[in-house]
């Protein structure tokens, strides 16, 4: 099947630092979507990409499809203790309805 | 408005036995998604309902049958289950069209464990 290449796998960071985190994949995507889950939950949807080279912000969250639209990035920047959690990429492909998730970037934030 | 709901959110079943996870939403969601998550996997799609009356297998349908009762229901069967399912599942609803349609809402989860 398809694989979406997230990396890293986790991250160790102090408080106030800013996070990148990325996902890569040898086919195309037509929408690329980053959810974070915190421990004992769903994923919730975070930010929504549709469009190759996009940029899209949510408060200290920014997302960008990458313009051969087989990569995504997501920042995180100034880090706080409720940032705690593991992070997806999700990729779609086509007219159908099926995400192919990345296996997660696990972020700990040390106060 | 409850999003999507799911139960049970724990259960323990010995191996052989069967159960069913229930999945509903109040979103007016036609799509709707099972999924399993297990350590350093990710998600993974078990089967999907595009609309209602219609079922498809995902990426890991083996040993697992669905049923999509109405729009707001996708239950989930294990038949017999097996160690190998230990794992906890996620259902999902996504809009019903127009751009955002693979905007997926999760379900809080269901812890399974099979001895």
């Amino acid at each position: 099947g398809q694989q979406l290449n997230q990396s890293p796998q986790s991250m160790f960071i102090q408080e106030g630092e800013d996070v990148s985190m990325n996902c890569t994949s040898s086919s195309i995507f037509n929408t690329w979507l980053w959810y974070k889950q915190d421990p004992g939950e769903g994923p919730v949807l975070l930010i929504a990409l549709y469009k190759a080279g996009e940029l899209t912000s949510n408060g200290r969250l920014t997302a960008q499809f990458g313009i051969t639209r087989k990569d995504s990035f997501l920042n995180i920047s100034a880090s706080i203790p409720s940032d705690v959690g593991i992070y997806f990429c999700a990729g779609q492909r086509g007219s159908n309805y099926k995400l192919t998730f990345g296996k997660g970037t696990l972020l700990t934030v040390n106060p | 408005n409850a999003g999507v709901t799911q139960t049970p959110k724990f259960q323990v079943l010995k191996t052989g036995q069967s159960m069913t996870l229930q999945c509903a939403q109040d979103m007016n969601h036609n799509s709707m998604y099972w999924y399993r998550q297990d350590p350093g996997m990710g998600l993974r799609l078990i089967y999907y309902s595009a609309s209602e009356g219609t079922t498809d297998k995902g990426e890991v349908p083996n040993g697992y049958n669905v049923s999509r009762l109405n729009k707001r229901e996708f239950s989930l069967r294990l038949e017999s289950a097996a160690p190998s399912q230990t794992s906890v599942y996620f259902c999902a609803s996504s809009d019903p069209g127009g751009r955002g349609l693979e905007t997926q809402y999760f379900g809080p989860g269901t812890r399974l464990l099979v001895l």
